[in-house]
């Protein structure tokens, strides 16, 4: 099972909206609405951000919101803040596994 | 409030094995799938496999089939991760996960909110 792609890195300014892509396939995040998107710091844990391609956990800003058409999902953060600077990873369920996407740096200018 | 705490770190020879713990507690244990997720060095996340202890079968992603073996004990609220053959590029740090939701419409491996510490495994002769 392949890593699902996504940019090495995406930067924006404080206030402001960013993007992240993460490209799979029809046998993972074109076959099933099951993409999460997490955010680790360095030194910690990844945390769970979206999950079930646009639902937010509870405790997690609705500045973070989800999307996806057809192989590609996307992870918006909108007013960017210093906090939000981080790694972000794509997973997707596929065929009773799962796979994460190759990680994006979101850097606040 | 679930909690995930693993053991702690190891330094190991290649070509030997490596057993991994993680304990849960605060939560209902057997119902929920547990999956293991490493990162190297500066790397991704990589899913290894996972298991639904109240069914004691785990599921192995096909790059370690035959190298990693997945076990849950059930009356200590534990699940286990051993790998053989250890090698230096399995340097890294090994986290368990438990999934967001459990039975019914939820699909296990899915999607993870309670991770543990993170266990450093070093592969060094």
């Amino acid at each position: 099972q392949s890593a699902l792609t996504q940019p090495a890195s995406v930067s924006g300014s404080p206030g402001q909206s960013i993007t992240i892509s993460c490209t799979g396939t029809s046998s993972d995040v074109g076959g099933y609405n099951y993409v999460s998107w997490y955010q680790q710091h360095p030194g910690k844990a990844p945390k769970l951000m979206i999950y079930d391609v646009s639902n937010r956990p509870s405790g997690v800003s609705n500045r973070f919101s989800g999307s996806k058409s057809g192989n590609t999902a996307s992870l918006t953060i909108s007013g960017l803040q210093a906090e939000d600077e981080a790694d972000y990873y794509c997973s997707s369920y596929t065929s009773s596994s799962t796979v994460f996407g190759t990680g994006t740096k979101v850097t606040v200018l | 409030q679930v909690q995930l705490v693993q053991s702690g770190a190891e330094v190991k020879k290649p070509g030997s094995s490596v057993k991994v713990s993680c304990k849960a507690s605060g939560g209902t244990f057997s119902s929920y799938a547990i999956s293991w997720v490493r990162q190297a060095p500066g790397q991704g996340l990589e899913w290894m496999g996972g298991i639904i202890p109240i069914f004691g079968t785990a599921n192995y992603a096909q790059k370690f089939q035959g190298r990693v073996t997945i076990t849950a004990d059930e009356s200590t609220s534990t699940a286990y991760m051993e790998l053989s053959s250890l090698r230096s590029e399995d340097t890294a740090v090994y986290y368990c996960a438990r999934d967001r939701c459990s039975g019914g419409s939820c699909y296990p491996y899915s999607s993870f909110d309670y991770w543990g510490q993170g266990t450093l495994v070093t592969v060094s002769s």
